[in-house]
């Protein structure tokens, strides 16, 4: 399995400005993922950041509001941009370990905007 | 395409009863299924899984489940929950894309145990 940190655990930041969450991975992994879950619903995959190339995101994400950092092979940011209440989730990172098909999460961040 | 369909937002058992969460998905080729467990103000921690062989896979915490390819089917069981299984469960099918497994999740189903 992998240990698997984010900072901050939570936050409540005022409409219009900017988060930068942080992942650390205890293990060298190629594949991390984030994840949003809005109050009450399930998990909705942002973006792949896959380390040396830009993430891919999913539909209905983008680079402008969402970028995605993936310096090397333990740790990513990912940013929330120009936030308004509607961006108020839990914010996952996850990673696909080598030789495995499941994932393994991080604790997440709880993020209030108001 | 894939999608996971959580029959029941929320469940009550009496600790001590069986445990029964739904579980249907659809997929275009052979699925991985997983469920994970989310306690209160954590991640996501990995449950059981099935990948390949034996349909009834044991996970962590006594529970269970069985794939059943003809019902599409991956339901997950416990015959006598404790009330620390309260939390939320999601059901999961990926499926290979690009070199990663794109997964999909159900919408969670919030397990009570009643004393």
């Amino acid at each position: 399995s992998a240990v698997i940190s984010q900072k901050p655990s939570r936050d409540i930041c005022q409409r219009g400005t900017s988060l930068t969450i942080q992942c650390q991975v205890d293990s060298q992994v190629t594949m991390m993922f984030w994840y949003r879950q809005q109050p009450g619903q399930s998990l909705t995959l942002i973006a792949t950041a896959n380390q040396g190339s830009e993430a891919t995101y999913e539909s209905g994400f983008v680079i402008d509001k969402f970028p995605i950092s993936r310096p090397n092979l333990t740790f990513s940011t990912l940013t929330v941009s120009n936030m308004s209440p509607e961006d108020s989730s839990i914010y996952l990172c996850s990673v696909e370990l080598r030789g495995k098909v499941e994932q393994y999460f991080g604790p997440g961040t709880r993020l209030t905007v108001t | 395409a894939q999608s996971v369909t959580q029959l029941g937002s929320h469940v009550s058992v009496s600790e001590g009863a069986l445990v029964l969460l739904r579980c249907n998905y659809s997929s275009s080729v052979p699925p991985y299924l997983f469920w994970y467990v989310q306690y209160p103000n954590q991640g996501l921690q990995l449950l059981l899984k099935y990948t390949t062989g034996a349909t009834l896979v044991k996970g962590i915490n006594g529970f269970e489940a069985e794939f059943k390819k003809s019902e599409t089917s991956f339901h997950l069981t416990k015959p006598s929950p404790h009330r620390s299984d309260a939390a939320e469960y999601f059901c999961a099918v990926s499926a290979n894309s690009g070199g990663y497994q794109k997964v999909t999740f159900g919408i969670g189903t919030k397990l009570q145990v009643i004393p």
